[in-house]
Protein backbone atom coordinates (compact mmCIF):
# COMPACT_ATOMS: atom_id res chain seq x y z
CA UNK A 1 0.00 0.00 0.00
CA UNK A 2 1.14 4.04 -0.54
CA UNK A 3 3.76 4.82 2.19
CA UNK A 4 5.15 8.26 2.69
CA UNK A 5 8.15 8.84 4.41
CA UNK A 6 10.00 12.06 5.68
CA UNK A 7 13.28 13.14 6.02
CA UNK A 8 15.23 15.64 6.76
CA UNK A 9 18.07 17.55 9.39
CA UNK A 10 16.38 17.49 12.40
CA UNK A 11 18.00 21.19 13.65
CA UNK A 12 18.10 24.21 11.73
CA UNK A 13 19.46 26.79 12.77
CA UNK A 14 17.54 30.66 13.15
CA UNK A 15 17.21 32.38 10.14
CA UNK A 16 18.47 29.71 8.17
CA UNK A 17 16.66 27.07 5.02
CA UNK A 18 14.19 24.01 6.25
CA UNK A 19 14.91 21.57 3.43
CA UNK A 20 12.54 18.18 3.77
CA UNK A 21 11.80 15.38 1.37
CA UNK A 22 9.28 13.14 1.47
CA UNK A 23 9.46 10.00 -0.13
CA UNK A 24 6.16 7.87 -1.65
CA UNK A 25 6.44 4.23 -1.93
CA UNK A 26 4.03 1.44 -2.91
CA UNK A 27 2.45 4.11 -5.37
CA UNK A 28 2.87 6.13 -7.87
CA UNK A 29 3.23 9.80 -7.39
CA UNK A 30 2.40 10.74 -10.49
CA UNK A 31 -1.64 10.30 -10.71
CA UNK A 32 -3.57 13.25 -11.78
CA UNK A 33 -6.22 12.75 -9.24
CA UNK A 34 -4.02 13.05 -6.24
CA UNK A 35 -2.09 16.18 -4.55
CA UNK A 36 0.70 15.90 -2.00
CA UNK A 37 0.91 18.31 0.93
CA UNK A 38 2.78 19.38 3.92
CA UNK A 39 0.98 19.85 7.13
CA UNK A 40 3.05 20.87 10.82
CA UNK A 41 2.31 20.89 14.28
CA UNK A 42 3.77 22.59 16.87
CA UNK A 43 4.71 21.42 20.50
CA UNK A 44 1.64 21.18 21.90
CA UNK A 45 -0.41 22.62 19.47
CA UNK A 46 -2.72 21.70 16.67
CA UNK A 47 -2.27 21.07 12.64
CA UNK A 48 -1.89 23.58 10.12
CA UNK A 49 -1.38 22.99 6.65
CA UNK A 50 1.40 24.61 4.94
CA UNK A 51 1.07 23.76 1.41
CA UNK A 52 0.37 21.02 -2.03
CA UNK A 53 1.48 20.55 -4.66
CA UNK A 54 0.66 18.43 -8.32
CA UNK A 55 2.57 15.81 -9.99
CA UNK A 56 2.89 18.24 -12.32
CA UNK A 57 4.42 21.11 -10.07
CA UNK A 58 1.38 23.16 -9.26
CA UNK A 59 0.91 24.40 -5.97
CA UNK A 60 -0.91 26.28 -3.45
CA UNK A 61 0.15 27.71 -0.15
CA UNK A 62 -1.11 28.76 3.06
CA UNK A 63 -1.57 32.22 2.87
CA UNK A 64 0.60 33.11 6.09
CA UNK A 65 3.42 30.86 4.82
CA UNK A 66 3.36 31.73 1.11
CA UNK A 67 6.22 34.43 1.20
CA UNK A 68 8.66 32.05 3.06
CA UNK A 69 7.32 28.53 1.76
CA UNK A 70 8.80 26.46 -1.71
CA UNK A 71 7.11 23.01 -2.46
CA UNK A 72 8.59 21.61 -5.24
CA UNK A 73 7.80 17.69 -7.04
CA UNK A 74 10.50 15.77 -8.47
CA UNK A 75 8.33 12.59 -10.22
CA UNK A 76 11.70 10.41 -11.72
CA UNK A 77 12.49 10.16 -7.45
CA UNK A 78 9.05 9.77 -6.15
CA UNK A 79 9.73 12.42 -4.11
CA UNK A 80 8.42 15.91 -3.24
CA UNK A 81 9.87 18.66 -1.15
CA UNK A 82 9.83 21.47 0.94
CA UNK A 83 11.68 24.73 1.58
CA UNK A 84 10.79 26.94 4.70
CA UNK A 85 12.96 30.31 4.43
CA UNK A 86 13.98 32.38 6.37
CA UNK A 87 12.95 29.63 9.75
CA UNK A 88 12.98 31.22 13.60
CA UNK A 89 11.80 29.20 16.51
CA UNK A 90 7.88 29.60 15.58
CA UNK A 91 8.88 26.97 12.44
CA UNK A 92 10.09 24.24 15.14
CA UNK A 93 7.27 21.72 14.79
CA UNK A 94 6.71 18.09 13.54
CA UNK A 95 6.40 18.29 9.86
CA UNK A 96 3.78 15.63 8.03
CA UNK A 97 3.49 14.83 4.80
CA UNK A 98 0.20 13.90 3.01
CA UNK A 99 -1.26 12.78 -0.16
CA UNK A 100 -5.32 14.29 -0.89
CA UNK A 101 -7.05 14.07 -3.69
CA UNK A 102 -7.52 17.20 -5.26
CA UNK A 103 -9.71 19.39 -2.79
CA UNK A 104 -10.40 16.75 -0.32
CA UNK A 105 -9.29 15.26 2.79
CA UNK A 106 -5.60 13.64 3.83
CA UNK A 107 -5.97 10.32 3.51
CA UNK A 108 -2.51 8.88 3.41
CA UNK A 109 0.37 10.93 6.38
CA UNK A 110 3.92 10.13 6.44
CA UNK A 111 4.72 9.38 10.52
CA UNK A 112 6.21 12.74 10.40
CA UNK A 113 9.97 14.20 11.25
CA UNK A 114 10.38 16.89 14.36
CA UNK A 115 12.27 19.77 13.27
CA UNK A 116 13.70 22.12 15.94
CA UNK A 117 14.91 25.30 14.95
CA UNK A 118 17.84 26.66 18.07
CA UNK A 119 21.29 28.05 17.62
CA UNK B 1 -10.05 32.79 5.49
CA UNK B 2 -12.68 30.26 6.84
CA UNK B 3 -12.02 29.22 10.51
CA UNK B 4 -13.10 26.17 12.43
CA UNK B 5 -13.83 25.98 16.04
CA UNK B 6 -14.54 23.20 18.05
CA UNK B 7 -15.92 22.35 21.35
CA UNK B 8 -15.05 21.19 24.01
CA UNK B 9 -11.60 21.42 23.92
CA UNK B 10 -11.48 18.24 26.12
CA UNK B 11 -13.76 15.99 27.61
CA UNK B 12 -14.00 12.91 29.66
CA UNK B 13 -15.64 10.09 29.29
CA UNK B 14 -15.62 6.27 30.16
CA UNK B 15 -16.00 3.42 28.23
CA UNK B 16 -19.14 2.49 26.87
CA UNK B 17 -20.19 6.65 26.76
CA UNK B 18 -22.05 8.10 23.77
CA UNK B 19 -19.33 11.10 22.63
CA UNK B 20 -20.45 13.98 20.80
CA UNK B 21 -17.77 16.64 19.34
CA UNK B 22 -19.23 19.79 17.33
CA UNK B 23 -16.99 21.53 14.59
CA UNK B 24 -18.12 25.03 13.39
CA UNK B 25 -17.11 26.79 10.34
CA UNK B 26 -17.25 30.56 10.09
CA UNK B 27 -18.84 30.60 6.66
CA UNK B 28 -20.89 27.87 4.70
CA UNK B 29 -18.47 24.66 3.63
CA UNK B 30 -21.60 22.56 2.22
CA UNK B 31 -20.24 19.03 3.10
CA UNK B 32 -16.70 19.66 2.64
CA UNK B 33 -15.67 18.16 6.43
CA UNK B 34 -13.20 15.85 7.74
CA UNK B 35 -12.41 14.39 10.91
CA UNK B 36 -8.86 13.04 11.93
CA UNK B 37 -8.23 10.87 15.46
CA UNK B 38 -4.71 11.53 16.59
CA UNK B 39 -2.82 9.64 19.15
CA UNK B 40 0.58 11.10 21.10
CA UNK B 41 3.72 10.81 19.07
CA UNK B 42 1.53 9.71 15.74
CA UNK B 43 0.34 11.16 12.69
CA UNK B 44 -3.32 12.26 12.54
CA UNK B 45 -5.46 9.55 10.52
CA UNK B 46 -8.35 9.90 8.79
CA UNK B 47 -11.85 9.22 9.60
CA UNK B 48 -14.31 10.55 8.03
CA UNK B 49 -14.62 12.99 4.79
CA UNK B 50 -17.10 14.50 3.58
CA UNK B 51 -18.94 15.60 6.31
CA UNK B 52 -20.72 11.82 6.68
CA UNK B 53 -18.44 9.13 4.42
CA UNK B 54 -16.76 6.88 6.36
CA UNK B 55 -13.29 5.47 5.70
CA UNK B 56 -12.93 2.21 4.56
CA UNK B 57 -11.75 -0.07 7.90
CA UNK B 58 -12.72 2.65 10.67
CA UNK B 59 -14.91 0.86 12.63
CA UNK B 60 -18.76 2.22 12.08
CA UNK B 61 -19.22 3.37 15.83
CA UNK B 62 -17.51 6.42 14.57
CA UNK B 63 -20.34 8.59 12.26
CA UNK B 64 -20.43 12.37 11.21
CA UNK B 65 -23.35 14.51 10.49
CA UNK B 66 -23.77 17.78 9.31
CA UNK B 67 -23.71 20.56 6.50
CA UNK B 68 -23.37 24.12 6.24
CA UNK B 69 -21.38 25.64 9.04
CA UNK B 70 -22.46 22.71 12.11
CA UNK B 71 -20.44 19.20 12.15
CA UNK B 72 -20.70 16.78 14.57
CA UNK B 73 -18.73 13.62 15.13
CA UNK B 74 -20.50 10.81 17.48
CA UNK B 75 -18.61 7.97 18.83
CA UNK B 76 -21.61 5.25 20.34
CA UNK B 77 -19.59 3.28 22.07
CA UNK B 78 -16.36 4.71 23.45
CA UNK B 79 -14.05 2.09 23.55
CA UNK B 80 -10.31 1.94 24.66
CA UNK B 81 -8.56 2.42 21.63
CA UNK B 82 -10.76 5.93 20.73
CA UNK B 83 -9.20 8.33 23.85
CA UNK B 84 -7.21 10.65 21.37
CA UNK B 85 -7.50 13.70 20.18
CA UNK B 86 -9.97 14.61 17.43
CA UNK B 87 -9.43 17.32 14.36
CA UNK B 88 -11.51 18.85 12.07
CA UNK B 89 -10.76 20.13 8.96
CA UNK B 90 -12.84 21.72 6.05
CA UNK B 91 -11.68 21.64 2.67
CA UNK B 92 -14.31 23.67 1.09
CA UNK B 93 -12.08 27.02 -0.12
CA UNK B 94 -10.41 25.72 -3.23
CA UNK B 95 -6.75 24.80 -1.62
CA UNK B 96 -6.73 25.70 1.56
CA UNK B 97 -7.21 23.71 4.16
CA UNK B 98 -8.15 24.34 7.83
CA UNK B 99 -7.95 22.48 10.83
CA UNK B 100 -9.91 23.34 13.80
CA UNK B 101 -8.37 23.49 16.85
CA UNK B 102 -8.54 19.74 18.30
CA UNK B 103 -11.21 17.79 21.33
CA UNK B 104 -8.82 15.56 23.39
CA UNK B 105 -10.97 12.72 24.56
CA UNK B 106 -9.55 11.83 28.05
CA UNK B 107 -10.35 8.98 30.59
CA UNK B 108 -13.04 9.92 33.08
Amino acid sequence: QLQLQESGPGLVKPSETLSLTCSVSGGSISSSSYYWGWIRQPPGKGLEWIGSVSYSGSTHYTPSLKSRVTISVDTSKSQFSLRLSPVTAADTAVYYCARHPRGDAMDVWGQGTTVTVSS
Amino acid sequence: DIQMTQSPSTLSASVGDRVTITCRASQSISSWLAWYQQKPGKAPKLLIFKASSLKSGVPSRFSGSGSGTEFTLTITSLQPDDFATYYCQQHNSYFTWTFGQGTKVEIK
